[in-house]
């Protein structure tokens, strides 16, 4: 079964508004953590902001934020104020706890447009 | 000074050969992983290693196979490489821990067998 799914394969997004690109994650384990990456068409994966399953706000890092709903077991990225770089594949990932070793999974990725 | 860095970036080989990718990390993390990346962008985990276990994704062939001289490097060797073995492959690398550890990717090695 699907741990992690984001069912955008792909977004359109006008330059300099907001964006949402949804996740929504399987786990019966009550530690883990959630991670978003950006893949730039350039190759490169780069971290972009983390949320934990016991943080108690949602998740800020600059202008992304993440809407992290744990009844719903939903952690949606929230890009504000688009620009044109931040067209790129976005991947949703979760880490279950509490111990080492414990791998990520990584849903299919959405890819972002940012249109000018 | 690259965090995590990959050789070759680009591998372009026949059917048949064996090869190997390089993988180092500067960053002193203890787990390091091998993910393959398939021409629809999703990303599969081959390999989990740190210097007390090895896992490997079950779905993965035995044609795979980490090599780690020490912690800081773990190399990827294919044998017998097959046409569905062309993908990019990440290494990347996080600090041993629990799950609020993020981890820390490579550039990524275009592999593209004829």
């Amino acid at each position: 079964a699907q741990k992690i799914t984001q069912t955008q394969p792909g977004m359109f997004v006008q330059e300099k508004e907001a964006v949402t690109l949804d996740c929504t994650y399987d786990t019966s384990d009550p530690s883990y953590g959630l991670f978003w990456y950006k893949q730039p068409s350039s190759g490169e994966m780069i971290f972009l902001i983390y949320q934990g399953s016991y943080d108690q706000q949602n998740a800020t890092e600059g202008r992304y934020s993440l809407n992290f709903q744990k009844a719903r077991k939903s952690a949606n990225l929230v890009i504000s104020a688009s620009q044109l770089g931040d067209s790129a594949m976005y991947f949703c990932a979760m880490r279950e706890g509490p111990n080492y070793g414990q791998n990520f999974v990584f849903g299919p990725g959405t890819r972002l447009s940012v249109l000018p | 000074d690259t965090a995590v860095s990959q050789t070759p970036k680009y591998l372009v080989t026949q059917m048949g050969n064996d090869k190997s990718i390089k993988c180092e990390q500067n960053l002193g993390h203890d787990t390091m992983y091998w993910y393959k990346q398939d021409s629809k962008k999703f990303l599969k985990i081959m390999f989990s290693y740190n210097n007390k276990e090895l896992i490997i994704n079950e779905t993965v062939p035995n044609r795979f196979s980490p090599k780690s001289p020490d912690k800081a490097h773990l190399n990827l060797h294919i044998n017998s490489l097959e046409l569905g073995d062309s993908a990019v492959y990440f290494c990347a690398s996080s600090p041993e821990g629990t799950y609020q550890e993020t981890q820390y990717f490579g550039p990524g090695t275009r592999l593209l067998v004829l």
